[in-house]
């Protein structure tokens, strides 16, 4: 079946600091990727995705890199800002649209 | 423009109420989701539109009734809640649903309608 495992959090960083979220997937076949986060008290926001092996999805300083020899898809930012502070799910989308979504990983950033 | 809106913002009913809670998009996206989230979890999928059409009911109670009147619209009606309903539901939209597999298409999510059952 398909399923996404997240690191558990939460996890509590500096400003500054370099954040990973580890996330690794089972699936059949070729999913697409995404990282969606949630910041307190709105709904999902896109951040990134990645549709096939090796792509790398980016967006506002955050990276994650499809790797199907390890099914993981990373999240990682060089230097967190206390805006960053969020709770990030990472999410495997195969047929009929359906997400399979990890638990989530909060993140606090501290000034 | 990439907005899905939801109203109400935030939903107070006893277990005897009527309500809806309604979604809208104007992407011209062709399927259309609603998702229960209780708290610090991830979001669980309850129905999915295609094309106007209830393509997936994740056997959700009948308390819960969806409709897609038109590809912008979608609402959720609400009857006889229990407590245990209280969550953030959330609405979101993607092109064209019933994707194959690995081109999945990205979902547009809408901010949610918390909701709270007395």
């Amino acid at each position: 079946g398909n399923s996404v495992t997240q690191m558990e959090g939460p996890v509590t960083l500096s400003e500054e600091a370099f954040l990973t979220i580890n996330c690794t997937y089972t699936a059949t076949g070729y999913p697409s990727l995404f990282w969606y986060v949630q910041y307190p008290g709105e709904g999902l926001q896109l951040l990134l995705k990645a549709t096939k092996a090796d792509d790398k999805g980016s967006n506002k300083g955050f990276e994650a890199t499809y790797r199907k020899e390890t099914t993981s898809f990373h999240l990682e930012k060089g230097s967190v800002q206390v805006s960053d502070s969020a709770v990030y799910f990472c999410a495997l989308l195969y047929n009929f649209n359906k997400f399979y979504f990890g638990s989530g990983t909060k993140l606090n950033v501290k000034p | 423009d990439t907005e899905v809106t939801q109203t109400p913002k935030h939903l107070v009913m006893g277990m005897t109420n009527k309500k809806s809670l309604k979604c809208e998009q104007h992407m011209g996206h062709r399927a259309m989701y609603w998702y229960k989230q209780k708290a610090k979890k991830p979001p669980e999928l309850m129905f999915v539109y295609s094309y106007e059409k209830l393509s997936i009911n994740e056997s959700v109670p009948s308390r819960f009734s969806p409709e897609c009147p038109n590809s912008s619209l979608l609402n959720l009606h609400l009857h006889a809640l229990q407590p245990e309903d209280s969550a953030l539901y959330l609405c979101a939209s993607s092109q064209e649903g019933g994707g194959t597999s690995g081109r999945g298409e990205t979902q547009y999510f809408g901010p949610g309608t918390r909701l709270l059952v007395l």
